[in-house]
């Protein structure tokens, strides 16, 4: 069974950072494309960023280039999105997702970011 | 601001068909980039519904099913169920972009 589990969410004041995990099993991690999509409050689905079976190539929203960044660890079947400068407009459950052909297959259960002074 | 245009609601009786309609342009759907449709229970993550514009995952039922033309598509759920009611979301890719878009989303109410 696929199971994604998300976990490093919080409050942070606005300018903080923080760091999600996202720890997989129930697959083969390393063959996998992953993702970070997120939902604000009361809101629609936002893709955030994604990564490829390596780490070699990595992809973002517009809104959060230069401000996160996301990583993996194959040996540890984890993927990792760093949040830095974060703004009020970034606070949302975040979710890792493992990716199919351009489509997002598997979710965790998401992980709440609150950003507020 | 969403390049994927959903209508808000939609809703039916049990037992009826509704359809959720997905709009979208010529850098997306236009472009020939495939279709898919996510479930999204109150409180829960978002789910699978239909990939590549037709296709189902295991386990998803055949009242289930998609379509696509031009630059929209569509989901249609036939035999309306109680647990059916839910927020549903169609995705795709955006060549604009350069990344992934998701619907504005549509809430199912079941009468």
């Amino acid at each position: 069974e696929v199971k994604l589990v998300e976990s490093g969410g919080g409050l942070v004041q606005p300018g903080g950072s923080l760091r999600l995990s996202c720890a997989a099993s129930g697959f083969t991690f390393s063959t996998y494309w992953m993702s970070w999509v997120r939902q604000a409050p009361g809101k629609g689905l936002e893709w955030v960023a994604n990564i490829n079976e390596d780490g070699s190539q990595k992809s973002y929203v517009g809104s959060v280039k230069g401000r996160f960044t996301i990583s993996r660890d194959n040996t540890k079947n984890s993927l990792f999105l760093q949040l830095s400068s974060l703004r009020v407009e970034d606070t949302a459950v975040y979710y890792c997702s493992g990716q199919g052909h351009h489509r997002f297959d598997s979710w965790g259960q998401g992980t709440l970011v609150t950003v507020s002074s | 601001q969403s390049v994927l245009t959903q209508p808000p609601s939609v809703s039916g009786a049990p037992g009826q068909r509704v359809t959720i309609s997905c709009t979208g342009r010529s850098s997306n759907i236009g472009a020939g980039f495939d279709i898919h449709w996510y479930q999204q229970l109150p409180g829960t993550a978002p789910k699978l519904l239909i990939f590549d514009n037709i296709n189902r995952p295991s386990g998803v039922p055949d009242r289930f099913s998609g379509s696509k033309s031009g630059t929209s598509a569509s989901l249609a759920i036939s035999g309306l169920q109680a647990e059916d009611e839910a927020e549903y979301y169609c995705q795709s890719f955006d060549s604009s972009l350069g990344g992934y878009v998701f619907g504005t989303g549509t809430q199912v109410t079941v009468l």
